[in-house]
């Protein structure tokens, strides 16, 4: 199984800020999907093949890695983007998410 | 538009089984794979398994012993089943579709499940 280390665990950035979020995994894997999951709501693709934007997601969303290292870059941050992101692989199975980077508003 | 909808018994009771639909609209599963992933309460997210859209499954093997998941593509619907439920199952259910790539661009709102006599 393909474990994912997302970090930081939790963070806070100021309006503007720009914020990145790292995803580790223990074997190479050839794309990482992101998704965004606000309090008592279903989780939201925003990255999909690893840099694509999913429809509807603000541009200040960018994704990047290859290999092992994944990173979710929000360019500004805004209060609305205060939420928990989760990495996803399914380069092999079983399909697994990383334990997600809850990230507040300062 | 796409929607995904779960349902189910919110209270099941430790050792029965767990039988949910998802019932789907604006697609087809014979185009698309529906996966069910859970969330317990404030953790994250576990991948069960999945309903290809040719009609075969796949499932996580650390629940392949109790799961099975099915579907009726006439009423569009994607059924999952587990047994021998104990209090770690009590958690949020999802189903989610797959535009056959391995990820999820819908989900469901979730089905909260809670496993207690």
């Amino acid at each position: 199984e393909i474990v994912l280390t997302q970090s930081p665990t939790t963070t806070a950035a100021s309006p503007g800020e720009k914020v990145t979020i790292t995803c580790l995994a223990s074997s190479s894997v050839s794309n990482m999907y992101w998704y965004q999951q606000k309090s008592g709501a279903s989780p939201k693709l925003l990255i999909y093949s690893t840099s694509s934007l999913a429809s509807g997601v603000p541009d200040r969303f960018s994704g990047s890695g290859s290999g092992t290292s994944y990173s979710l870059t929000i360019n500004t941050m805004e209060a609305e983007d205060a939420a928990t992101y989760y990495c996803q692989q399914w380069s092999s199975n079983p399909l697994t998410f990383g334990s997600g980077t809850k990230l507040e508003i300062k | 538009q796409v929607q995904l909808k779960e349902s189910g018994p919110g209270l099941v009771q430790p050792s029965e089984t767990l039988s949910l639909t998802c019932t789907v609209s604006g697609f087809s599963l014979t185009s698309y794979n529906v996966h069910w992933v859970r969330q317990p309460p404030g953790k994250g997210l576990e991948w069960m398994g999945v309903m290809w859209s040719g009609g075969s499954t796949d499932y996580n093997s650390a629940l392949k012993s109790r799961l099975s998941i099915s579907r009726d593509t006439s009423k569009n619907q994607v059924f999952l089943k587990m047994n021998s439920l104990q209090s770690e199952d009590t958690t949020t259910y999802y189903c989610a579709r797959d535009p056959r790539w391995g990820y999820f661009d819908y989900w469901g709102q979730g089905v909260m499940v809670t496993v207690s006599s």
